[in-house]
C-alpha cells in the first residue's frame, strides 16, 4: 500500500507566486517528515524537515505546515523562482532516533516555475 | 569530500545478465540504503543496512541482493536482470548519533535492461 500520498503530480507556477505541495500519511509511527528536492540528473537532497511535535517550520522561502490530527503535511514555497524548478518529494521516517531507520517517499511533484 | 559515490553511472544489460552496483561513502556513516526511482513511482527502498554486518529488506527486494562489505561500502547485485529492473538506482547513507533523519544521496546509476 502507498504509505505516503503526495499531490499534485505536477505544478506550474508563475515567478513570484506561491507553490504548495501536499502529502498525507497513515502510519502514526512516522516521527520525521522531510522534503527532498531533486534536479534532473542529480540525487535528491534534503530541503527542509519537521518533527510531529511542531506545527510549522520555516527556512527562508520554504515552509512546512504539519497537521498531526489530520495526518497531513505540506510544503509552501513563497516567491517561487525559476531556479526552484525541480521535482519535490515528501517523505516520512520511522525510528529516526535509532539505528533501524527507514524513509518512505511520496511519488513526487514536478514543479515548473515560469519566468 | 566526495560524499556518496556510485559506480557505474550508466549501464546497459541484456535480460539474464548479472551485474553489481557499487556504492561508497566517506562520511563515516553507519546506515546505508539502496532505492530505485521509476517515473511516477517516487523512490522505493530495495534494501538497507543499519550498521556494518547487517542488512534488511525494504519495500521491493525481489530480484536483488546486497552486501555490506565494510562501513564505507554497500553493493547491490542483480543476479539475472529483467526489463522490469530498468530504473535509476540511488544509494544513500545516514550518520550516527543525534536524531537526524537526513539521508545523503549519490547521483544515481542509470540501468537499462533490454
Amino acid at each position: 500500500q502507498q504509505q505516503v500520498k503526495q499531490s499534485p503530480q505536477s505544478l506550474i507556477v508563475q515567478k513570484g507566486g506561491i507553490s504548495i505541495i501536499n502529502c498525507a500519511y497513515e502510519n502514526t509511527a512516522f516521527d520525521y517528515f522531510p522534503w527532498y528536492q531533486q534536479f534532473p540528473g542529480k540525487g535528491p537532497a534534503l530541503l527542509i524537515a519537521i518533527r510531529p511535535d511542531v506545527s510549522e517550520k520555516k527556512e527562508g522561502r520554504f515552509t512546512i505546515s504539519f497537521n498531526k490530527s489530520a495526518k497531513q503535511f505540506s510544503l509552501h514555497i513563497m516567491d517561487s523562482q525559476p531556479g526552484d524548478s525541480a521535482t519535490y518529494f515528501c517523505a516520512a521516517g520511522t525510528n529516526s532516533g535509532g539505528s533501524n531507520y527507514k524513509l518512505t517517499f511520496g511519488k513526487g511533484t514536478l514543479l515548473t516555475v515560469n519566468p | 569530500n566526495a560524499g556518496v559515490t556510485q559506480t557505474p553511472k550508466f549501464q546497459v544489460l541484456k535480460t539474464g545478465q548479472s551485474m553489481t552496483l557499487q556504492c561508497a561513502q566517506d562520511m563515516n556513516h553507519n546506515s546505508m540504503y539502496w532505492y530505485r526511482q521509476d517515473p511516477g513511482m517516487g523512490l522505493r527502498l530495495i534494501y538497507y543496512s543499519a550498521s556494518e554486518g547487517t542488512t534488511d529488506k525494504g519495500e521491493v527486494p525481489n530480484g536483488y541482493n546486497v552486501s555490506r562489505l565494510n562501513k564505507r561500502e554497500f553493493s547491490l547485485r542483480l543476479e539475472s536482470a529483467a526489463p522490469s529492473q530498468t530504473s535509476v538506482y540511488f544509494c544513500a547513507s545516514r550518520g550516527a548519533g543525534g536524531r537526524t533523519g537526513e539521508l545523503f544521496f549519490g547521483e544515481g546509476s542509470r540501468l537499462t535492461v533490454l
